[in-house]
């Protein structure tokens, strides 16, 4: 147990639609990252966030968004849902910014649009 | 685009063998890490490599770095079928805050 929970663990939604995916990071950890992992795409980092602040960003369309709340907790935000958004999302946390160490990594949440 | 790119992208050995992968990346480096993933769940890490370091050792596991030619190569001895897995190389491309991973190579190890 990697001590990063993120909810949910599956998700099933149609096309156009809109979901929210949670992270808790693990105790005391102030960065979270949000990474992709698709068969086509691998895993491609989307965003990180240090202690509420953005600080490095990947290749995240503008239908998703995310932020880090002041509990640390981040929520990465989809819309406009296609088809091709389906994939594992996982959620990643460290303790803290700069070079980047290891990376602590949840279950993930899959998403399936159809 | 991926900063690492593993090599093979599959492979398949019998229980006790030695696996080698290989990863090569692009820009220069703070330090290269490696992470394991079995089948849908979150990735574990392995090991880090320090851009000045060469070679680092952890358990069954040996990980080379050779900046000069931008490349690393972990080496599981005597693997076990619970080695198991998808293996992926993350440099962080001197960038800070951004682990950038390979598409990972697929290990299979037959008992």
């Amino acid at each position: 147990d990697s001590g990063v929970t993120q909810t949910p663990k599956h998700l099933i939604t149609a096309t156009g639609q809109r979901v929210t995916l949670r992270c808790s990071p693990r105790s005391g950890d102030l960065s979270v990252y949000w990474y992709q992992q698709s068969l086509d795409q691998g895993l491609q980092f989307l965003i990180h966030y240090y202690n509420g602040e953005e600080r490095a960003k990947g290749n995240i369309l503008e239908r998703f968004s995310a932020q880090q709340f002041p509990d640390l907790h981040s929520e990465l935000n989809l819309s406009s849902l296609e088809l091709g958004d389906s994939a594992l999302y996982f959620c990643a946390s460290s303790p803290g910014t700069g070079n980047t160490g290891e990376l602590f990594f949840g279950e993930g949440s899959r998403l399936t649009v159809l | 685009s991926q900063q690492g790119e593993e090599d093979p992208q599959a492979l398949s050995i019998q229980e006790g063998e030695n696996a080698t992968m290989n990863c090569s990346y692009k820009t220069s480096i703070n330090n290269l890490q490696w992470y394991r993933q079995n089948s849908g769940r979150g990735l574990v890490h392995l090991i880090l490599i320090r851009s000045n370091e060469r070679e680092k050792h952890s358990g069954r596991l040996r990980v080379t770095l050779d900046t000069s030619k931008k490349s690393s190569s972990l080496l599981i001895t005597a693997s076990r079928a619970a080695d198991t897995a998808s293996y992926f190389c993350a440099t962080d491309g001197n960038q800070g805050g951004k682990l950038i991973f390979g598409q990972g190579t697929e290990l299979s190890v037959k008992p």
